[in-house]
């Protein structure tokens, strides 16, 4: 089977810096991959590392590491319309589905 | 990004009623779409892998008569909730991966569909 764990719940004010973290669990694995949601919305890709080290795509950067089964999402400078639910996935092996995490809600104060 | 297109966006069907969503992919050709289903302030949840030109493969506990998912050409998949019932009202999402893209396993989602069966 396949599992992820991410924080439920990330508050910060405006202008912050947040990591969301990651662990999975999974019999297979092609890569992570991160999602944004607002409420009511689809999912808009953010971010995807096959391999180990740091992707940075503007505000928005995520890391992986294989050997520790670990990933986090790194938001900077906070604005308030990053409000959102975030998601990492897992590529496994069969046929490139993803298995979601949880979600972690961050709300962003002024 | 890829561009993958679903409607309706909002569907209120009688129960018992069958409701169809497509989803389409509108500037790439998808041999593989999935669908999801979300529960409010939960994760997606995997229902089924759409192939086209061959049977969907349906997530343990999903019953593929329920739900029908048709992939007649590389550019639309159908989702279809046959007999709805309350319990099926959810939020229904589809995406698609872009495999002439470099980074292939990326999946790009379509707007989704919220289906009230009252």
């Amino acid at each position: 089977g396949q599992s992820l764990e991410q924080p439920s719940e990330v508050t910060a004010v405006e202008g912050a810096i947040v990591q969301i973290n990651c662990t999975y669990q999974t019999s297979g694995f092609y890569g992570l991959s991160w999602y944004q949601q607002h409420d009511g919305g689809a999912p808009t890709f953010l971010s995807y590392n096959a391999l180990d080290g740091l992707e940075e795509t503007g505000r928005f950067s995520s890391f992986l590491s294989r050997s520790d089964s670990y990933g986090y999402l790194l938001l900077q400078e906070l604005q308030m319309k990053d409000s959102a639910s975030y998601f990492c996935a897992v590529n496994g092996a069969a046929g490139n589905k993803l298995t979601f995490g949880g979600g972690t809600r961050v709300l962003v104060k002024p | 990004g890829a561009v993958v297109s679903q409607h309706p966006s909002r569907v209120i069907c009688k129960s018992g009623t069958s409701v169809k969503i497509e989803c389409r992919s509108l500037d790439f050709q998808a041999t593989t779409m999935f669908w999801y289903r979300q529960f409010p302030k939960q994760s997606l949840m995997l229902m089924a892998t759409s192939n086209e030109g061959s049977k969907a493969t349906y997530e343990q506990g999903v019953e593929k008569d329920k739900f029908l998912i048709n992939h007649a050409s590389l550019t639309l998949s159908t989702l279809t909730v046959t007999s709805a019932h309350p319990e099926d009202s959810s939020f229904y999402i589809c995406s698609a991966r872009d495999t002439s893209r470099l980074a292939k396993n990326i999946q790009y989602f379509g707007a989704g569909t919220r289906l009230s069966v009252l």
